[in-house]
């Protein structure tokens, strides 16, 4: 089964940069989702990217989608120490079937 | 509105029981998705409900189960409890497929001893 992958797992910035995660996939899809979330509890949505999109803004968050390479990326920028975090991507083949990756932990260092 | 609301929120359960947890959707939500998350195998898919019909399902035993009622909210049901079904426990609902974000409850932090 298809499963987004992040990369890097993790990452350690400075309040004030930004963020860059990568998500790689192996199969078609219908859309891909970024979610975050906080020290085990639910998951929060932050956006969703469909596969005839190739890029999509959400205040500070920026999401591209290349389906050609298979892989998608979340920008966040000026981040503030609550954005950290674990940042997770996840593909849907329109079924509502999302598939996870392992997740991206990002701690944000005032 | 309100959120995708999980009950209970802990459990604490010995192997061998069972173990029902409960969903209640966003109003206008007619699909009900959960999801086992662990520190070993992440989150996983474990099956998918909508107009009270389970329309997809995950690699879990049958040991899973769930249901939805008329009224979109659902409950999965675990039996014979092992120690390794030890896990938060997600549900989250969308309007339908396709295009439509999925938007998570608080889970059920569930614990097998």
């Amino acid at each position: 089964s298809q499963q987004g992958e992040e990369d890097p797992q993790a990452l350690s910035i400075q309040e004030g940069e930004n963020a860059t995660m990568n998500c790689s996939y192996k199969t078609s899809i219908n859309n891909l989702q970024w979610y975050r979330q906080n020290s085990g509890r639910g998951l929060v949505h932050l956006i969703l990217i469909r596969s005839n999109e190739r890029e999509k803004h959400s205040g500070r968050l920026r999401v591209t989608l290349d389906t050609s390479k298979k892989s998608s990326s979340l920008l966040i920028t000026a981040s503030r120490a609550a954005d950290t975090a674990s940042y997770f991507c996840a593909t849907d083949r329109g079924n509502n079937r999302l598939a996870f990756g392992k997740g991206n932990q990002v701690v944000v260092i005032p | 509105k309100a959120g995708v609301t999980q009950t209970p929120r802990y459990l604490i359960k010995t192997r061998g029981q069972q173990v029902t947890l409960s969903c209640s959707p966003i109003s206008g939500h007619r699909s009900v998705s959960w999801y086992q998350q662990t520190p070993g195998q992440g989150l996983q898919f474990l099956f998918e409900y909508f107009s009270e019909t389970q329309r997809n399902k995950g690699n879990f035993p049958g040991r899973f189960s769930g249901r939805q009622f008329s009224n979109s909210r659902s409950e999965m049901n675990v039996s014979t409890l092992e120690l390794g079904d030890s896990a938060l426990y997600l549900c989250a609902s969308s309007l339908d497929r396709s295009y439509y974000e999925q938007y998570f409850g608080p889970g059920t932090r569930l614990t097998v001893t």
